[in-house]
């Protein structure tokens, strides 16, 4: 099975700190990305990443930016949080291009900005 | 933007009765749809992923049908049972990155 670990479970941050959120994964996807999940709405794409160094903007990507140096790794930046990223970030995987590969979540991170 | 929608928005059902939900995604450059699990304090688990129009899948209790024509997929479970409480989300895509999410089902079986 795909296992794909967030570094955190729960994290809380004040307005303007760095944040960094990581992922790893154990299965060579190649493909990985950085969802976010609020009240109401559905999972929201901030960015993705097909290969290391690669990356490509989601639906939601304005102050948040990724690092993909090593293909298990995917990391999400908030350069200067704000209380309006208070939210659940979800990591997930994909092998390949198939149209019939899922995704592989983690377990999600819980970030509340004060 | 596709815009997928999900119905109903939540629901109780006593344990041993069937139930279905409804995913309606925009029926245009369709790719695949995907339904997944969500418990609470747990990862979201794929269940089904569709590609074909008039595709059926089942695993276990749980079964779904899509129909790509006219942008509906339904997923029905036989018999719930309290583990099957969850939310059920289902996603639409017309590539292979970019995923549009519904809002989920959230399903309460009771004992």
């Amino acid at each position: 099975d795909v296992k794909v670990t967030q570094s955190s479970r729960y994290l809380v941050k004040r307005t303007g700190e760095k944040v960094f959120l990581e992922c790893v994964q154990d299965m060579d996807h190649e493909n990985m990305f950085w969802y976010r999940q609020d009240p109401g709405l559905g999972l929201r794409l901030i960015y993705f990443s097909y290969d290391v160094k690669m990356k490509e903007k989601g639906d939601i990507p304005e102050g948040y930016s990724v690092s993909r140096e090593k293909k298990e790794r995917f990391s999400l930046i908030l350069e200067s949080a704000s209380t309006n990223q208070t939210s659940m970030y979800l990591c997930a995987t994909k092998l390949g291009v198939t149209r019939n590969s899922p995704l592989h979540f983690g377990n999600g991170t819980r970030l509340t900005v004060t | 933007i596709l815009n997928v929608e999900q119905s109903p928005q939540s629901l109780h059902v006593q344990e041993g009765d069937s139930t279905n939900f409804t995913c309606s995604f925009p029926s245009s450059n369709f790719y695949a749809l995907h339904w997944y699990r969500w418990e609470t304090a747990k990862s979201p688990e794929a269940l089904f992923v569709m590609t074909l129009n008039g595709d059926e899948k089942k695993k276990g209790r749980i079964s779904a049908t899509l129909n790509t024509k006219e942008g509906y997929s339904y997923l029905y479970i036989k018999g719930s049972q309290p583990e099957d409480s969850a939310t059920y989300l289902c996603a639409s895509t017309s590539g292979t990155y970019k995923y549009i999410f519904g809002t989920g089902t959230r399903l309460k079986v009771l004992a």
